[in-house]
């Protein structure tokens, strides 16, 4: 178990290109997690996948914004016409879906992908 | 709505003993939790804790719950530099247990 992993780590980009940021979460672990944190605040929530299937979207997360997880697997986060206020920590967090087990509840996050829009 | 509030810093001797606070809104809550970031780092899951109980220990942390008054605190004892980090309280919310985070208590462990 090598943990929840994020590509890149960095990402420098000018306003208004798009930008593409990955995540492998834990491996059999169904349920994904997209969050994003500003300097000096707590992470907030984007969307949610359980399998491949995108259950919920934050009202944070605009129109330019988009996330999917074809095959239930590892997952993206795309930003097209990027913009300043893009610039963020976006973190990505997996956890397994197990009603039977306490530990479904532990949800743990990769290192993040670091944004700097100028 | 839901959220959730901590102090912002804090600071100890190394060797004693830290409490950080935090209180909540959303008492529909099932699970909460404690997350540790040092720099430029992801999110560290400390310890959580389920609604129904008022007390969680493991190793050198204590969590205890005041369901009542949506009080939730993390005592750390005998704290060490390594302690030093941003700590950050969360409540479980919804079905698919999206988190709700503070803004984080910078923990500065000094000798």
């Amino acid at each position: 178990d090598t943990g929840v992993s994020q590509d890149p780590r960095h990402k420098i980009t000018k306003r208004g290109q798009n930008v593409t940021f990955r995540c492998d979460p834990i491996s059999e672990h169904n349920r994904l997690y997209w969050y994003r944190q500003t300097l000096g605040q707590g992470p907030e929530f984007l969307t949610y996948f359980q399998n491949e299937a995108q259950l919920e979207k934050s009202r944070l997360l605009s129109d330019r914004f988009s996330a999917e997880r074809p095959k239930g697997s590892f997952s993206t986060l795309e930003i097209q016409r990027t913009e300043q206020g893009d610039s963020a920590m976006y973190l990505c967090a997996s956890s397994l879906a197990d009603s039977g087990r306490p530990s479904s509840y532990e949800q743990y996050f990769g290192p993040g992908t670091r944004l700097t829009v100028t | 709505g839901e959220d959730v509030e901590q102090s912002l810093f804090l600071s100890v001797r190394e060797g004693d003993s830290s409490v950080i606070n935090c209180t909540y809104t959303d008492s529909s809550s099932t699970y909460l939790y404690w997350y540790k970031q040092e720099p430029g780092a992801g999110l560290q899951l400390l310890t959580y804790i389920f609604s129904n109980m008022d007390m969680k220990q493991d190793q050198r942390l204590t969590v205890l719950l005041n369901k009542k008054d949506k009080h939730l605190s993390l005592r750390i004892a005998d704290t060490q530099t390594g302690d030093s980090a941003i700590y950050f309280c969360a409540e479980s919310s919804g079905g698919y247990n999206k988190l709700i985070f503070g803004a984080g208590t910078r923990l500065a462990v000094h000798p």
